[in-house]
């Protein structure tokens, strides 16, 4: 089972849709939980932290259920801007002061107008 | 807003060269991170650097790679021998503790 597992897609949603992108995780030791978004040929860019209780960002939604080790972003009202490879992003302390980040291989999402 | 910054953006090199990728992390961070993605892949993890030594590395991080914080602002990966396999884009992170900050990364490409 892959570490970190991602829908691939491509979603391609008219403006104004509401969509959400689906995420599962193997190692039950992650213990942070991260959704970036990637650019074509730029960096992740961190979009939010994601909790057990939930939380939100204006239009984005992340939820964390880590009894079923499933990680969940909800995007409404989607912008042209929103178009981007959405990335699940999990992070394990491996002691040492090393914090390790394992990347989903992300969710491209195409907003039409 | 304080930013990773990475250089250069894009290196050329021969197979069987040394490059040293440069990276400046956020001043007041601790925690500093390589990794690579080859074009079409995931961003997968090389290197965690803290308190001026390595504390973890994956097994792409191989006696051909290194880390260095020559002084207090930059951090480099230097790979000793380049195989064509080591294309792809390069990326700088560093963090407070969790949240880790992204630069702009290099692209490196080996012919």
């Amino acid at each position: 089972r892959k570490e970190v597992e991602q829908d691939p897609g491509p979603f391609n949603v008219p403006e104004g849709a509401t969509v959400a992108f689906n995420c599962t995780y193997s190692n039950s030791a992650s213990q942070s939980f991260f959704w970036y978004r990637q650019d074509c040929r730029k960096e992740p860019k961190l979009l939010m932290s994601v909790y057990s209780s939930g939380n939100e960002d204006g239009r984005f939604t992340a939820q964390l259920n880590r009894a079923s080790q499933y990680i969940s972003l909800l995007i409404r009202d989607s912008k042209l801007s929103d178009s981007a490879t959405y990335l699940c992003v999990v992070n394990r302390y491996s002691g040492a002061g090393s914090y390790q980040l394992t990347f989903g291989k992300g969710t491209k999402l195409s907003v039409i107008p | 807003e304080p930013e990773v910054t990475q250089t250069p953006s894009h290196q050329v090199t021969q197979m069987g060269q040394e490059v040293i990728l440069r990276c400046v992390p956020i001043s007041n961070h601790l925690y500093f991170y390589w990794y690579r993605q080859i074009l079409g892949q995931k961003v997968e993890f090389l290197v965690s650097f803290y308190n001026n030594e390595i504390s973890e590395k994956s097994e792409i991080f191989d006696d051909q790679f290194s880390v260095e914080r020559p002084d207090g602002s930059n951090f480099t990966l230097k790979i000793r021998s380049t195989k064509l396999e080591d294309s792809a884009m390069y990326f700088c992170a560093s963090s407070d503790i969790h949240e880790q900050y992204f630069g702009p990364g290099t692209r490196l490409t080996v012919t």
